[in-house]
């Protein structure tokens, strides 16, 4: 089945400055790529979605960039503010499982320091 | 618009007793449901799909006979964790397909279970 990596697990950056986090698939099929954010203790929020038929995508302050022949894709979130600090998950969808279920990655932990 | 709500929001009950949750979507009608389950500094790990009037699909090794689902109409799905033990102490979190979409699911703001 699908597995998802996400690196870095943990990050910190600077008010103001850039964060990247990457995440890998194993599956070729996978055709969805979203990426949530959860704060503790609350639901995840879809910030930004990618499908596999276009190289990158960009709303305001985040971004994401899919390779499909490498399997990787990437958040990146510029300027970011103390309110962007929470857990990042990517996922990807195969079309060809049932139901499209959608499988996660094992989170990044962003701290945003004022 | 598309928003999903969990009851309980939390729940302790003791070791051997069986938890109900339900998971209804309030302004559309989803065939498709999922449920997860997340420890503490862990990502959603998928326990099992749920399809309005059909058996549920389960993931390996989540065991069907000890997570109960039911999902009943287009709006309602649940989970019944049966003879619950304090290792079942998760946060358990259902999302909802709208009917027409594909890969997109709106989430639940989750139930915290512990089991004593």
């Amino acid at each position: 089945g699908e597995n998802v990596e996400q690196h870095p697990s943990t990050l910190s950056v600077q008010e103001g400055d850039s964060a990247v986090i990457k995440c890998t698939y194993s599956d070729s099929a996978s055709n969805y790529f979203p990426w949530y954010k959860q704060e503790l203790g609350k639901r995840p929020q879809l910030i930004i979605d990618i499908r596999s038929n276009v190289g990158e995508k960009k709303d305001q302050r985040i971004a994401v960039t899919l390779n499909k022949t490498a399997k990787h894709f990437s958040l990146h979130i510029t300027e970011t503010q103390p309110e962007d600090s929470a857990v990042y998950f990517c996922a990807a969808s195969n079309p060809r499982t049932s139901y499209d279920k959608v499988i996660f990655g094992p989170g990044t932990s962003l701290s945003v320091i004022p | 618009g598309a928003v999903v709500s969990q009851h309980p929001s939390w729940v302790i009950c003791k070791s051997g007793t069986s938890v109900k949750i339900e998971c209804r979507s309030l302004d559309f009608q989803a065939t498709t449901m999922f449920w997860y389950r997340q420890f503490p500094k862990q990502s959603l790990m998928l326990m099992a799909t749920s399809n309005e009037g059909s058996k549920a699909t389960y993931e390996q090794g989540v065991e069907k006979d000890k997570f109960l689902i039911n999902h009943a109409s287009l709006t309602l799905s649940t989970l019944t964790v049966t003879s619950a033990h304090p290792e079942d102490s998760s946060f358990y979190i259902c999302s909802a397909r709208p009917i027409g979409l594909y890969n997109e699911q709106f989430f639940g703001p989750g139930t915290r279970l512990t089991v004593l």
